[in-house]
């Protein structure tokens, strides 16, 4: 049972414009999301985050929103950039036993063409 | 600005040996988690660790073990390797506070297996 669903396996955008990449979940339980970014060969780093209390958080050129009634997140990248071309995953968090568990969605391959 | 270090970036091995792959954090986390990254998998988590010479299996554990002696180490072990272990392995950390603070990774480890 995936509990953290990425449905797009890749996107591709031209650069400049915006890059929406989706994430939805099923458990009411998660009480914070992360999007980390992976280039090829290297570890995955922390990119953007948001308490489930809230409904937006911005960085930068990034944007996380967050539908709790939809159980639906998204990522948008506005300019994108050639150099943002990665495998981007969402993470749901929850904290279980005073620890925190995350649960990463299968990812999204995003290319951005110059 | 090091902060968790897996010990080799690539590894080739034979089928049927046993392989160790070592990670080390210098931030004083509680928690350590392996976790394996194959295209349109994701990240699927083997084994983690809350404590000192305390491990709990993940999703996909068989034909792992682990060994965490130290709070700074946590080592995966591929008990007898076969080629269908081959992958891109990934160490990281996280503070056990109760609070959501995400994930550490290292850059991973590409072992092939043949």
């Amino acid at each position: 049972d995936q509990q953290v669903k990425q449905n797009s396996p890749s996107l591709s955008v031209q650069e400049g414009r915006i890059s929406i990449l989706n994430c939805d979940y099923t458990n009411s339980m998660f009480d914070y999301f992360l999007w980390y970014k992976k280039y090829p060969a290297e570890g995955p780093t922390f990119l953007i985050s948001i308490s489930s209390i809230k409904d937006k958080n911005e960085d930068g050129r990034f944007t996380v929103f967050l539908n709790k009634s939809a159980k639906h997140l998204s990522l948008h990248i506005v300019p994108s950039q050639p150099g943002d071309s990665a495998v981007y995953f969402c993470a749901a968090s929850a904290i279980r036993g005073g620890s925190e568990k995350l649960v990463f969605g299968k990812g999204t391959k995003l290319t951005v063409n110059p | 600005d090091v902060k968790v270090t897996q010990s080799s970036r690539y590894l080739v091995k034979r089928t049927g040996e046993k392989v160790f792959l070592e990670c080390v954090q210098d931030m004083d986390h509680e928690n350590m988690f392996w976790y394996r990254q194959d295209p349109g998998l994701g990240l699927r988590l083997i084994y983690f660790s809350y404590d000192v010479k305390m491990k709990e299996k993940g999703d996909i554990p068989e034909g792992y073990s682990v060994s965490r002696e130290k709070k700074e180490r946590f080592s995966l072990i591929l008990e007898s390797a076969s080629t269908n272990q081959t992958s891109m392995y990934l160490c990281a950390s996280s503070l056990s506070t109760g609070a959501n603070y995400g994930y550490t990774f290292g850059s991973g480890t590409r072992l092939t297996v043949v």
